[in-house]
C-alpha cells in the first residue's frame, strides 16, 4: 500500500505564473485535502474534495482551484502567483467515517513553492 | 474559526512532563492531534470526539473537554523523540474541514 505521493517537490516560479501541483492520495481513500503551510505556521485548509467534488473550501481566493480524478488523486492550481503564495503546500489523503467524520489525516511530504 | 494552541513554546529536559492545550469559541465534532518534525509532514497522534473521551498513544494522551471545547494533550516522561511542533485540529460537525492550530513548538533536550 503506497502512501501519499505529492510532485513536483520544489518549485520556483516568478509572479503572474501559474502553477499546478499534484497528490496522489493513498489506497481507498476517497478525500483529499490541501492545506497551505507558511513558515512556522501551522497548515491552512484550502479546499476539500470528496468523490470528485469540492466538500469545503477555506478562505482562499478564486485563483486556486482544485481537482480530483476518478481514482482519487488530485490536482492544486494557482494562478497569477503572488509573492505570499510562497510555502509547502501539502495534501492530505482521508478515509471518511460514519456521520461524515474526517478520519486520519495521512499527509504528503508536500510541495515546496517559492515564487520570486 | 482556527483553534488557539498554548503555549506557543515549550523546552523540556528528557523525562519531563508536559501539557499542550487546545480551544475553540465554536462547539466541536472531534479534535485531532499531529505532530510534525522539522522538513517533515505532519503525522496523526490522535482522534478524540466530543463526550469527553480520552485517549492514549504510549506515553502521549489526551482529552476532550466538549463543554469547555477544549482539548488539551499530555506528554510524560518525555523522550528525545518527542520533539517538533504539534498541532491540534477541530471539526465542527461531521462534513467540515480539519482546521489547525497555529502549533506548539516543544524542544526535548537531554
Amino acid at each position: 500500500e503506497t502512501g501519499v505521493t505529492q510532485s513536483p517537490t520544489h518549485l520556483i516560479k516568478t509572479r503572474g505564473q501559474q502553477v499546478t501541483l499534484r497528490c496522489s492520495s493513498q489506497s481507498g481513500h476517497n478525500t483529499v485535502s490541501w492545506y497551505q503551510q507558511a513558515l512556522g505556521q501551522g497548515p491552512q485548509f484550502i479546499f476539500q474534495y470528496y468523490r470528485e467534488e469540492e466538500n469545503g473550501r477555506g478562505n482562499f481566493p478564486p485563483r486556486f482551484s482544485g481537482l480530483q480524478f476518478p481514482n482519487y488523486s488530485s490536482e492544486l492550481n494557482v494562478n497569477a502567483l503572488e509573492l505570499d503564495d510562497s510555502a509547502l503546500y501539502l495534501c492530505a489523503s482521508s478515509p471518511t467515517l460514519a456521520g461524515g467524520l474526517v478520519g486520519e489525516l495521512f499527509f504528503g511530504e508536500g510541495s515546496r513553492l517559492t515564487v520570486l | 474559526q482556527q483553534p488557539v494552541q498554548s503555549p506557543q513554546a515549550v523546552i523540556l529536559r528528557e523525562g519531563e512532563d508536559a501539557v499542550i492545550n487546545c480551544s475553540s469559541s465554536k462547539a466541536l465534532y472531534s479534535v485531532h492531534w499531529y505532530r510534525q518534525k522539522h522538513g517533515e509532514a505532519p503525522v496523526f497522534l490522535m482522534i478524540l470526539l466530543k463526550g469527553g473521551e480520552q485517549k492514549g498513544h504510549d506515553k502521549i494522551s489526551a482529552s476532550f473537554n466538549e463543554k469547555k471545547q477544549q482539548s488539551s494533550l499530555y506528554l510524560t516522561a518525555s523522550q528525545l523523540s518527542y520533539s517538533g511542533t504539534y498541532f491540534c485540529g477541530t471539526e465542527i460537525s461531521g462534513n467540515t474541514p480539519l482546521v489547525f492550530g497555529k502549533g506548539t513548538r516543544l524542544s526535548v533536550i537531554a
